[in-house]
């Protein structure tokens, strides 16, 4: 079976520092994966996507970056952290196909002070 | 282009009660809906989904979704809410043959009462 893990789990972060969050798929090949942010009390905003390695397409424009180096990994970075950047990042993964669900990971809460 | 409501940001029940969680969407293609739960500090869980075929679709802990094309709704219900069915609910659209990125709605806390 499929399954997908993030981490760290928690992170307190000052502004203006790096960060870097990590997400790999276990049990499939070529998924599409996804980044998505949580900021409280409000809904889900993708932030990347990619369909391949090294493919990555950008929904908001940010000072966040994404990358993926190796077919199931998937990172979330940012340079220069923000205040702004706070939020619970949740990392996803689907099958190719539009009627494909996507299954998401257990989420990375990241705090900016 | 696609789009979901989730009509209502906290729904209120008693234990015991009906759930009723209503969620609309617009689609100019056939869509594929999905609905999510989420638990506090946890990711997203799959309830249920609809892809084509029969349109009451059960799902997991006695949930059930109704896809009715005409009134281009997808309502989440469960009969009898329990106190752990506390969390915050998601619906989701996609279209059929269009993007395979999903929308969400922006959710919907259900608060069950003792």
């Amino acid at each position: 079976s499929q399954t997908i893990h993030q981490w760290p789990a928690t992170l307190v972060q000052p502004v203006g520092s790096p960060l870097s969050l990590e997400c790999t798929v276990e049990g499939t090949s070529n998924p599409n994966l996804y980044w998505y942010r949580q900021a409280a009390g409000r809904g889900l905003q993708l932030l990347f996507y990619s369909v391949g390695i090294g493919q990555i397409s950008s929904e908001v424009p940010q000072n966040l970056s994404a990358s993926r180096p190796q077919d199931r990994q998937f990172i979330l970075s940012s340079k220069k952290l923000l205040l702004s950047d706070s939020g619970f990042y949740l990392c996803a993964w689907s099958l190719t196909g539009t009627g494909n669900t996507i299954y998401f990971g257990e989420g990375s809460w990241l705090t900016v002070v | 282009a696609q789009s979901v409501t989730q009509l209502g940001s906290h729904v209120s029940v008693s234990e015991g009660a009906l759930v009723l969680l209503r969620c609309n969407y617009s689609s100019s293609v056939p869509p594929y809906l999905f609905w999510y739960v989420q638990y506090p500090n946890q990711g997203l869980q799959l309830l249920l989904k609809y892809t084509t075929g029969a349109t009451l679709v059960k799902g997991i802990n006695g949930f059930e979704a109704e896809f009715k094309k005409s009134e281009t709704s997808f309502h989440l219900t469960k009969p009898s809410a329990h106190m752990s069915d506390a969390a915050e609910y998601f619906c989701a659209v996609r279209s059929s043959g269009g993007s395979y990125i999903p929308t969400f709605g922006r959710g919907t806390s259900l608060i069950v009462h003792p």
